[in-house]
């Protein structure tokens, strides 16, 4: 079974600072791998994915994400943080044993941005 | 494109009671499917379709039902339902079972179950 592990249930930077947010994952194929957002009250919206086209993974709102196999992970960042990042982050791995496009998550970030 | 929606946004229900929520989406997708969200558990998947007629159990199935009828809608029926029950529920729909296709998520219907 493939699982995802964030570290850091809670970050909080300040506005300009690197946002960098931690994410292991374990798959015995070799894997799809998603970032989501959470805004306060709403559903998830997808930041980026990994589907091995290339380890450097550009998103939205200049988020980005690397995949290194080597380290079993896809750390998620941004080099300058903004008010408008706070919300929570969710990292997830595509499962397509026994069909269907399953995604396993992780337990999810809280984004703190603080002034 | 209205997208994903969800019906009701909140509901407060008695143990033992049963209710259905709705989930419908227009984008003829045709891989639909219901998550939980708990505190500090993430999102885990209940039940799945890849198409009309055609549907499966996920991590978490026991104690609710569905049914895909049509390529638009996907109800989740809690039968009976418990206070562990209580919870976020988010619908989503893909493009195609098969793929990494973004999976698109409705705004949730918040439970509880007392």
């Amino acid at each position: 079974a493939q699982s995802v592990t964030q570290l850091g249930s809670h970050v909080s930077v300040s506005e300009g600072a690197l946002v960098l947010l931690r994410c292991n994952y374990s798959s015995s194929v070799p894997p799809y791998l998603f970032w989501y957002v959470q805004y306060p009250n709403q559903g998830l919206q997808l930041l980026l994915k990994y589907t091995s086209a290339a380890t450097l993974v550009k998103g939205i709102n200049g988020f980005e994400a690397e995949f290194k196999k080597s380290e079993t992970s896809f750390h998620l960042t941004k080099p300058s943080a903004h008010m408008s990042d706070a919300a929570e982050y969710f990292c997830a791995v595509s499962d397509f044993t026994g069909g269907g496009n399953k995604l396993t998550f992780g337990t999810g970030t809280q984004l703190k941005v603080e002034l | 494109n209205a997208g994903v929606t969800q019906t009701p946004k909140f509901q407060v229900l008695k143990t033992g009671q049963s209710m259905t929520l709705q989930c419908a989406q227009d984008m003829n997708h045709e891989y639909m499917s219901w998550y939980r969200q708990d505190p500090g558990m993430g999102l885990r998947l209940i039940h799945y379709s890849v198409g009309a007629g055609i549907t499966d159990q996920g991590e978490v199935p026991n104690g609710y039902n569905v049914s895909r009828s049509t390529t638009e809608d996907f109800p989740l029926r809690l039968l009976s339902a418990a206070p562990s029950q209580t919870s976020v529920y988010f619908c989503a729909s893909s493009y195609a079972w098969r793929g990494p296709y973004e999976q698109y998520f409705g705004p949730g219907t918040r439970l509880t179950v007392t």
